[in-house]
Order: structure tokens, then C-alpha cells, then sequence
């Protein structure tokens, strides 16, 4: 079964200032996702960046990037020029692309604080 | 606005009593997800339709149902329920089956067992 792991319950930064969030994955299946799920305070699921496996190239939306080290099933997300709205909480998240069911599997979670 | 919405948004009941959460995927969506996060267990899949059909189900109690009607909505039911029960659940929807497909997140119905 797929693991997806989080080893930092919490982080701050400060603002302005750039963060790295840290996620390793478990899997034996060589097509799939991984996401990173940013959920504010409001608790709505809001899609930050994603990543294909088989995209050599790591993902950037803006101030977000990933550092995605497939052999070392890293997934790792780089937050620049951080701002007071980054605070939440951050999810890696890993979807199959080869299973009938195409479930997100969730880590616990990084809470990111923003210090002004 | 995900275009996905939920309700009730809040809800609070005793145990033993039974529940029902509904669910309007985003226009078009075939594909409807409910997922539960608590303190305890996370955010974990709890079952997947797709077009009236379930298609997987994860870590769901047997208490728990779901159902996708004609129109496409869901919705979850929680039988029997248990203080353990409270959490936020989640539906989410996508326009078909496979990992290509964004999952889109409502915003949640959050359920207090008392």
C-alpha cells in the first residue's frame, strides 16, 4: 500500500522569507501523482501544485515549487517570498495512475506559520 | 469556489442517531469522492462513485452508506453514530475516473457527536 509521510508537524517562517516543506512517499507503482494541498483556517482543500511522475521537470506555480526526486520518492515544496496568507496547513498527497480507484492518499500535515 | 458544494455545513447530533450529508459535484463532474479528516485518523478516502456506480471504497465503517442518484449528487450516510464520528467530511468531484482528472474539494460538512 501507498504511505505518504510528513516528518514536520510545524514550521515557521518569516515573512517574506523562503520555506521548504519536506514529504517522502512509499510506492512500488511507477505512474502516479503527487500534490501539495494548502488548507487555511476556512478548511476548504485548495490544490497548490501538482506533479506528474513521469515529468522529469519540477513543477512551479508562481512562488511554489517542488523538488521532486522520484528514486528517492522525495516530494519536497519550496515556498518563496512567503506571505501572511501562506499560513496553513500543507498536505502531500500521492494519487495512483495505474489503480481502478483513483484515490488521494493524504500525509498528517505541516502546519506553516508566517511570522511577520 | 470550487463549484462543488455540501450541506449542511454544520451539524451536531447525539449518538446513536443517524445522519445524512449531501453532495452537488461541480456541473459536468461524473465522478463524486467523500473523504472524512479527523484528529485521529487524517484525511482518509472513504468511497468513490462514478455515475451512480461505486467504483472503490477505502477505510468506510459498515455504519457508513453512500449513494449517487440519477442527478449525479451523493450522499453519505453515518448510522449508529459514535462520539469518534465527529470530524469534517469532505466531497470532492471529478470529470472522470484516472489521476489526469483534478479532484475538486468542497468545503466540507463538519459533524459533532455529543
Amino acid at each position: 500500500a501507498q504511505t505518504v509521510t510528513q516528518s514536520q508537524p510545524e514550521m515557521s517562517v518569516q515573512e517574506a522569507e523562503t520555506v521548504t516543506l519536506s514529504c517522502t512517499y512509499d510506492t512500488s507503482e511507477s505512474d502516479y501523482y503527487l500534490f501539495w494541498y494548502k488548507q487555511p483556517p476556512s478548511r476548504q482543500m485548495i490544490l497548490v501544485i501538482r506533479q506528474e511522475a513521469y515529468k522529469q521537470q519540477n513543477a512551479t506555480e508562481n512562488r511554489f515549487s517542488v523538488n521532486f526526486q522520484k528514486a528517492a520518492k522525495s516530494f519536497s515544496l519550496k515556498i518563496s517570498d512567503s506571505q501572511l496568507g501562506d499560513a496553513a496547513m500543507y498536505f502531500c498527497a500521492y494519487r495512483s495512475d495505474m489503480n481502478r480507484d483513483d484515490k488521494i492518499i493524504f500525509g498528517k500535515g505541516t502546519r506553516l506559520h508566517i511570522l511577520p | 469556489d470550487s463549484g462543488v458544494t455540501q450541506t449542511p455545513k454544520h451539524l451536531i447530533t447525539a449518538t446513536g442517531q443517524r445522519v445524512t450529508l449531501r453532495c452537488s459535484p461541480r456541473s459536468g463532474d461524473l465522478s463524486v469522492y467523500w473523504y472524512q479528516q479527523s484528529l485521529d485518523q487524517g484525511l482518509q478516502f472513504l468511497i468513490q462513485y462514478y455515475n451512480g456506480e461505486e467504483r472503490a471504497k477505502g477505510n468506510i465503517l459498515e455504519r457508513f452508506s453512500a449513494q449517487q442518484f440519477p442527478d449525479l449528487h451523493s450522499e453519505l450516510n453515518l448510522s449508529s453514530l459514535e462520539l469518534g464520528d465527529s470530524a469534517l467530511y469532505f466531497c470532492a468531484s471529478s470529470v472522470g475516473q484516472g489521476g489526469i482528472y483534478e479532484q475538486y474539494f468542497g468545503p466540507g460538512t463538519r459533524l459533532t457527536v455529543t
